[in-house]
């Protein structure tokens, strides 16, 4: 029961580089959100996925664009890291938000 | 805006010893409410929620309840673990598909 998995764990990018972080879920969840955690600021929305073929911003979206490639797997893309966007990064799934969320390991990941 | 406050840490306790980590919330409407409990290079874990006023939930020995009137969900335990220390999370959510997150309260239990 893998539950949501997340790849990759660690990275370091130098700025102005892109990448994309990959997350996918087996229970077959309707919903799908990334978030960043940054010390003393909790959990912050970065964007999210109501369904297969709809994405919505949340609280912080810039600089960050997503994929839901299909109900399984929603990706988050960094096209020029920017020393701001080191975090560690976290994908979640839903079966509706009064449900709770599952999370997957985390990405840390450092922009220099 | 709908937001989460809660107490900040760390909180540090003997084992065995009484936790209560306060949450307090502002949100429209009949919100849901939760505690997600995140060890140490984890993935937060969803460790008990409440759905309507004066619901209790419940988990691991963990107890929260739903006070619509004070707008807050306390978590306790009565006798912590040192297994128990980690960051603790509230938050709340009103029903669509954005789940608001306190600022974490980090616990230290010590033998």
């Amino acid at each position: 029961n893998a539950g949501v998995t997340q790849t990759p764990k660690f990275q370091v990018l130098k700025t102005g580089q892109s990448m994309t972080l990959q997350c996918a879920q087996d229970m077959n969840h309707n919903s799908m959100y990334w978030y960043r955690q940054d010390p003393g600021m909790g959990l912050r929305l970065i964007y999210y996925s109501a369904s297969e073929g709809t994405t919505d911003k949340g609280e912080v979206p810039n600089g960050y664009n997503v994929s839901r490639l299909n109900k399984r797997e929603f990706s988050l893309r960094l096209e020029s890291a920017a020393p701001s966007q080191t975090s560690v990064y976290f994908c979640a799934s839903s079966e509706g938000g009064v449900r709770g969320y599952t999370f997957g390991s985390g990405t840390r990941l450092t922009v220099v | 805006g709908d937001s989460v406050t809660q107490m900040e840490g760390p909180v540090t306790l003997s084992e065995e010893a009484c936790l209560t980590i306060n949450c307090t919330y502002t949100a429209t409407g009949y919100p849901s409410l939760f505690w997600y409990v995140q060890y140490p290079g984890e993935g937060l874990q969803l460790l008990l929620k409440a759905t309507k006023a004066d619901d209790k939930g419940s988990n691991k020995g963990f107890e929260a309840t739903y006070r619509k009137e004070t707008t807050s969900f306390h978590l306790e335990k009565g006798s912590v673990q040192v297994s128990d220390s980690a960051v603790y999370f509230c938050a709340v959510n009103t029903g669509g598909f954005k789940t608001i997150f306190g600022a974490g309260t980090r616990l230290f239990v010590k033998a």
